[in-house]
């Protein structure tokens, strides 16, 4: 069984460039989250895709977007990127979305600096 | 709104002494407990949760945790730590009725194991 895995894993851009971050999820699991983690802080909820819909947002701006495509799998992409958007960014996997019985599977991250 | 304290941001400790990881919440509604923990480069892993019943939980690794819902804590404890527990742990909560089941979690604490 493959586990969540994210690429790239390491990235440099530039403020105001975009970004996309790619997961894949854990086989059968329909569900992906996304977090940010900046250094030094735990993570923040970004948001959800739950069967190719958004399932739910956390307090980030509109120039943070995602997309969930039938198999599954995940974006998230940053627009007009700041040089806070500087974290590790992790995306989590579960079999639903919910939170008592949903276990989230975490990838290794991505590693995005802006310069 | 739900907020995670995670009370010391580093603890250091000796090889095979006891140790805890203190950790509170606030919520006024009923909330799902975990703990997480991240090795240097990778992403976040489950050592163990509270959903409901008895309030002290054993997870992976050696480590156990007790839910204490007057004093509203989740305290981390193992009785005899080895070098390799050396990481960063996260305490985290979830809403008992999220529709996403996302986890919010404390700012983490830096377990150093000497030797």
């Amino acid at each position: 069984e493959t586990g969540v895995t994210q690429s790239p894993t390491h990235l440099i851009k530039t403020r105001g460039q975009q970004v996309t971050l790619r997961c894949s999820s854990q086989s059968g699991h329909n569900t992906v989250s996304w977090y940010q983690q900046a250094l030094g802080q735990g993570p923040q909820f970004i948001f959800q895709y739950y069967r190719e819909e958004e399932n739910g947002r956390g307090n980030f701006p509109p120039r943070f977007s995602g997309l969930q495509f039938p198999n599954y799998s995940s974006e998230l992409n940053v627009n007009a990127l700041e040089l806070d958007d500087s974290a590790l960014y992790l995306c989590a996997s579960s079999l639903g979305p919910g939170g008592k019985v949903n276990e989230q599977f975490f990838g290794p991250g991505t590693r995005l600096t802006v310069l | 709104a739900q907020s995670v304290t995670q009370l010391d941001s580093q603890v250091p400790v000796f090889e095979e002494a006891p140790v805890e990881l203190r950790c509170n919440y606030s919520s006024s509604v009923s909330v799902y407990l975990f703990w997480y923990v991240q090795y240097p480069n990778q992403g976040l892993q489950l050592l163990l949760k509270y959903l409901s019943g008895s309030t002290l939980v054993k997870g992976i690794n050696g480590f156990e945790a007790e839910f204490n819902k007057s004093q509203t804590s989740f305290h981390l404890r193992k009785p005899s730590v080895h070098i390799s527990d050396t990481a960063e742990y996260f305490c985290a909560v979830v809403h008992g009725s999220s529709n996403t089941g996302k986890l919010i979690f404390g700012q983490g604490t830096t377990l150093q194991v000497k030797p």
